[in-house]
């Protein structure tokens, strides 16, 4: 079985600064990962997903994420970050293999972006 | 016009009333899942259905039930609601042309029960 761990469930930062929200994960076996946002009042997007390859991804909206395969972590990261990003965000993970369907996801982290 | 569709999106009810979810999509994907979002607990899984006719538990499924109508229908029914699944529910959908089940999530439908 695995678990995602998401280390701050609420990250406060001020407009253009640089944010990254922690992800850390447990399997017995290879896994795909993913974070998921969701804006107020709206559904969960996917903001990017890391399947194999290049250990640094690429997402939506500026954001990108490092597979750390020894420190079994994916943190999320954007540069410098807007009003509009206000949202809570999430960790997930699949197995690789059969059980790939089932997504267990982190408690989320709460980003709040400030003026 | 969106891909995952949920009605109602928001709906108030008694303890003890029948009350169903629904959920349609367009995307063609043979999966699809019922998800409910906790405050603090991220999302869990209820139940999924991987064609009409393969349908399966998740982690939380007491007091829920499904009924898979169609490839692009997935219904959730809380027979006797409580209060204490008064919660955010999410339908999601995936397919399995990929080498991972990337899912797609609907807007939601906020449910409390009084």
């Amino acid at each position: 079985a695995q678990s995602v761990t998401q280390l701050d469930s609420q990250v406060p930062v001020f407009e253009e600064a640089p944010v990254e929200l922690r992800c850390n994960y447990s399997s017995s076996v290879s896994v795909y990962l993913f974070w998921y946002v969701q804006y107020p009042n709206q559904g969960l997007q996917l903001l990017l997903k890391y399947l194999s390859g290049s250990t640094l991804v690429k997402g939506i909206n500026g954001f990108e994420a490092e597979f750390n395969k020894s420190q079994t972590s994916f943190h999320l990261r954007k540069p410098s970050v807007h009003i509009s990003d206000t949202a809570e965000y999430f960790c997930a993970v699949s197995e690789r293999g059969g059980s790939n369907y089932k997504l267990t996801f982190g408690k989320g982290t709460l980003l709040t972006v400030n003026p | 016009d969106a891909d995952v569709t949920q009605t109602p999106r928001n709906r108030i009810t008694k303890t003890g009333k029948r009350i169903m979810l629904e959920c349609s999509q367009t995307k063609g994907h043979d999966r699809m899942y019922w998800y409910r979002q906790d405050p603090g607990l991220g999302l869990r899984l209820i139940y999924y259905s991987f064609d009409v006719k393969d349908i399966n538990k998740g982690e939380i499924s007491d007091g829920y039930s499904v009924s898979r109508q169609a490839q692009a229908k997935f219904s959730l029914s809380l027979e006797s609601a409580i209060p204490n699944q008064t919660a955010l529910y999410f339908c999601a959908t995936s397919d399995t042309t990929g080498r991972a089940d990337t899912q797609y999530f609907g807007p939601g439908t906020r449910l409390t029960v009084l």
